[in-house]
């Protein structure tokens, strides 16, 4: 399967505690972004990448989130000093090089957070 | 900043019936790009329909098509023949068209669509 793909699925981790995802994007794909879904809302977007330069991060992507996609490959997303507020379903999308249409993101399975 | 409504938080359909899930946006671009998501219980999303602002014509896609009334803001989604695989989370996104923007989806709350058998 080439789609894409996020480790782990699922983390259980302590408030305070640091925590690291990660998303592999289909592999012709050079645009990767990481979006956060909260229960009963809508994904909503965090971060950017254009192969590996961040160019974009949202608001919502406060001092303790980083995120990083070293050779434009895989992207790494750490939250450092986790709170409670922080549990969510952090999900990963990648599509190819704009065609100037409406190019579809692919979705990744996402990771699920809960931060006790 | 552009905004994505669903105002139908959860709608209910017979099998083989036809349900319309509603959205609306809110935007002062004219270039942009809509979609719907389908995300089934514990399953990755994945596009069911895409229309670019720019096409008059209404996109289909099998069972499902879209009603785009650009000047109301308007992108209702139609199942025709309702389906139990349908039964799922549908997300209305929004995308802006212009260059240089990154292209991230600006999602509604979404709607929960279950089908009876």
């Amino acid at each position: 399967d080439t789609g894409v793909s996020q480790d782990p699925r699922h983390k259980i981790t302590k408030r305070g505690q640091n925590v690291t995802f990660r998303c592999d994007p289909i592999s012709e794909h050079n645009r990767l972004y990481w979006y956060r879904q909260t229960l009963g809302q809508g994904p909503e977007f965090l971060t950017y990448f254009q192969n590996e330069a961040q160019l974009e991060k949202s608001r919502l992507l406060s001092d303790r989130f980083s995120a990083e996609r070293p050779k434009g490959s895989f992207s790494t997303l750490e939250i450092q000093r986790t709170e409670q507020g922080d549990s969510a379903m952090y999900l990963c999308a990648s599509s190819p090089p704009p065609s100037g249409r409406a190019d579809e993101q692919f979705f990744g399975p996402g990771t699920r957070l809960t931060v006790l | 900043a552009q905004t994505v409504t669903q105002s139908q938080p959860e709608m209910s359909v017979q099998e083989a019936e036809t349900v319309t899930l509603s959205c609306t946006y809110d935007t002062s671009e004219s270039d942009y790009y809509l979609f719907w998501y389908k995300q089934p219980p514990s399953r990755q999303m994945i596009l069911v329909i895409r229309q670019e602002a720019y096409k008059q014509q209404n996109a289909t896609e099998n069972r499902f098509s879209v009603n785009f009334q650009k000047a109301a803001k308007s992108f209702s989604l139609k199942i025709s023949d309702s389906q139990l695989g349908d039964a799922a989370m549908y997300f209305c996104a929004y995308r802006s068209g212009y260059g240089g923007s990154q292209g991230n989806l600006i999602f509604g709350k979404g709607t929960k669509l279950s089908v009876k058998p």
